[in-house]
């Protein structure tokens, strides 16, 4: 079946770096994605990566798959406040419909 | 220029009522979905409409009903509405695999 996790919080201190992790059981997506939700507002595309990509850097964004353990992480270096908000990991199996994660919230501590 | 874009942003209205939420894409893109987020914020599809075909979840009840005017709108019609359909719904489309694109949510409260 279609299952996106990951951890639910996370807390990090202003100029450290922030790490979401998320698995997914399903490995017939072409891209998989991140997406930004800040308070109040819709979901904001950060960034997606092709399934035979192993890494992709975006300025302070860097995405990292291991498609052999089915795992996505989204790393953001020198985290500000501004960067507060639910981050949402998301597949596409078989090009059907999207399938998210549950979200992490992610705290940025002054 | 935006390219998703719902409305109301807010509706606040009785249980029992019927109401209509209006999506509206510019994108060109052929495929649009509804989304429902609950208070948890977990987001879970309710519809995709893609050249006149629909893909229901099965867990929404049929008191739920998209309608698509054209490839450009699909708007989403709530009959008898409960207490439990309380959430921010959102619109999205996309094209092919290609990154699914949201507006910015209506927030329905049912008193």
């Amino acid at each position: 079946g279609e299952d996106v996790e990951q951890s639910l919080f996370l807390s990090v201190r202003e100029g450290d770096s922030s790490v979401i992790n998320c698995t997914y059981t399903d490995s017939s997506s072409t891209y998989l994605y991140w997406y930004k939700q800040e308070p109040g507002a819709g979901l904001q595309l950060l960034t997606y990566i092709f399934s035979n990509m192993d890494m992709k850097q975006d300025q302070r964004l860097t995405v990292l798959l291991n498609k052999k353990d089915k795992h996505l992480s989204l790393r953001i270096a020198d985290t500000q406040t501004g960067d507060s908000a639910i981050y949402f990991c998301a597949e596409m199996p078989n090009g059907q419909n999207f399938v998210f994660g549950p979200g992490t919230r992610l705290s940025v501590l002054p | 220029d935006t390219a998703v874009s719902q409305t109301p942003k807010y509706l606040v209205t009785q249980m029992g009522n019927d109401k209509s939420i209006k999506c509206e894409q510019n994108l060109g893109h052929d495929t649009m979905y509804w989304y429902k987020q609950d208070s948890k914020k977990f987001l879970k599809i309710m519809f995709s409409y893609n050249n006149k075909e629909l893909i229901i979840n099965e867990t929404v009840p049929n008191r739920f009903s998209p309608k698509s005017p054209d490839k450009a709108h699909l708007n989403l019609h709530i009959n008898s509405l409960e207490l439990g359909d309380s959430a921010v719904y959102f619109c999205a489309s996309s094209q092919g695999n290609q990154p699914q694109h949201f507006g910015d949510g209506t927030r329905l409260s049912i008193l």
